[in-house]
């Protein structure tokens, strides 16, 4: 199994572009959660989908940010008009469940906005 | 609501001795707790969970943790460091009162000196 794959790796815009960030989960996965973490705040869960459906999105900043999960097999995270203090690691993970189930985390996009 | 702490920012030890992490959650009822792991520019690894049982519980890597009841804690320990050790440690707690999602702690980073 490829794992969480995540692209680009890094994306660098300028302030006011749209950034889209993609997430291929593993297959078979029924959960899948997009995380930022950056020094000030660590780790947060922005959203979380289940069978490809939204369940909490409280974590989502601002309306600026939106998630969709077309498929099993694809996401997006997508920041429109991007703004410098959205710089910071993107994570996507993926499980096959919540509670005792552990995730399996994508390695990341490092996103800088100038 | 579940929060969980890492009280040690930075751990340095040498290569070859021991090494304790340690990790304290705030919950009324026994969570679901779980060490990960992140290396440089990757995504976080999971090491271990605890979630009902025997209360030493042994991961990847060597690494073992010990729940505390009593205490409120999950520490982390192996007992010998490796170089390779050399990374950010993340304690987290899943619970219902957060829907059994992971909330995790800030991190501990871990130098290992020659």
């Amino acid at each position: 199994d490829a794992g969480v794959i995540q692209s680009p790796r890094h994306e660098v815009t300028e302030m006011g572009q749209e950034v889209t960030l993609r997430c291929k989960p593993i297959s078979g996965h029924d959960y899948l959660f997009w995380y930022r973490q950056t020094m000030m705040r660590g780790l947060e869960l922005l959203i979380y989908f289940n069978n490809n459906v939204p369940i909490d999105d409280s974590g989502m900043p601002e309306d600026r940010f939106s998630a969709k999960m077309p498929n099993a097999s694809f996401s997006t995270l997508k920041i429109q008009p991007s703004e410098p203090r959205d710089s910071a690691v993107y994570f996507c993970a993926s499980s096959t469940g919540t509670g005792n189930y552990g995730y399996t985390f994508g390695s990341g996009t490092r996103l800088t906005v100038v | 609501a579940q929060s969980v702490t890492q009280p040690d920012i930075h751990i340095t030890v040498s290569e070859g001795a021991s090494l304790e992490l340690r990790c304290n959650y705030s919950y009324g009822a026994t969570p679901y707790l779980f060490w990960y792991v992140q290396s440089p520019g990757q995504g976080l690894q999971l090491l271990l969970k605890y979630f009902s049982g025997d209360t030493l519980v042994q991961g990847i890597k060597g690494f073992e943790a010990e729940f505390k009841r009593s205490q409120s804690s999950f520490n982390l320990r192996k007992p010998s460091v490796h170089w390779s050790d050399a990374a950010e440690y993340f304690c987290a707690v899943a619970a219902s009162g957060g829907s059994y999602i992971p909330t995790f702690g800030r991190g501990t980073s871990l130098i290992v000196h020659p």
